[in-house]
């Protein structure tokens, strides 16, 4: 079974300040790893994907996260904090070998980002 | 503009009263999904959809049903069998020839609440 555990609620952090929100997983085989953005009211948002390479993945608005493996891992990293991206954040994993199956979300991390 | 649109953006339910929300997709995506967001429980798969006239149940899907006649519609009937049907409504869609590349496109969501 595939599962992803968001360990924290709500991620506090003061702007222009790093960030990182947390993200294991625990899937059979190699992985495929997401993490999305929501705003409220909104639908999600694709942010960056980790498939194969590099283990650390640059995305959208400055983010990253980086993979490991030993660990399995996906933090969603950014080197300095925007007010503007506080949002509740997703992280989502596939097994590589499973076929066409749904993604499996994690149950969301709330970013703050106070000026 | 390609996207994948779910109307009503609010919908009040009465008890006992079947209602159906619409998700249409004019990205000719072949899988179409269901999910139902609860503050605190994340994103859980209700249908999904990865052909059209088959469709499978995901982790909730009881008290939902759903039809796929078209490629581009998903529409999902919240029955009066659910008894807590109160919750946001994604849907989403995805090509199954590189469904991992592109990741996910979501809906802005459907907001159902019983009065």
């Amino acid at each position: 079974a595939q599962s992803v555990a968001q360990p924290e609620d709500q991620v506090n952090v003061a702007e222009g300040n790093p960030l990182t929100v947390k993200c294991t997983y625990s899937v059979s085989g190699n992985p495929y790893l997401f993490w999305y953005v929501q705003y409220p009211n909104r639908g999600l948002q694709f942010l960056l994907k980790y498939i194969t390479g590099d283990n650390l993945v640059k995305g959208s608005y400055g983010f990253e996260a980086e993979f490991n493996k030993s660990q399995t891992s996906f933090h969603l990293k950014k080197p300095s904090a925007l007010v503007s991206d506080s949002a509740l954040y997703f992280c989502a994993v596939r097994a590589l070998n499973s076929g066409n199956t749904p993604l499996v979300f994690g149950k969301g991390t709330r970013l703050s980002v106070i000026a | 503009d390609g996207g994948i649109t779910q109307s009503p953006k609010y919908l009040f339910r009465k008890e006992g009263q079947n209602v159906t929300l619409s998700c249409e997709q004019n990205l000719n995506h072949d899988a179409m999904y269901w999910y139902r967001q609860d503050p605190g429980q994340g994103l859980r798969l209700i249908y999904y959809s990865q052909i059209v006239n088959d469709f499978q149940k995901g982790d909730i899907a009881e008290g939902y049903s759903v039809s796929r006649e078209k490629k581009e519609s998903f529409p999902l009937t919240v029955t009066s069998a659910q008894k807590n049907p109160t919750a946001f409504y994604l849907c989403a869609s995805t090509p199954l020839t590189a469904p991992c590349d592109y990741g996910y496109t979501f809906g802005s969501g459907t907001r159902l609440t019983v009065v």
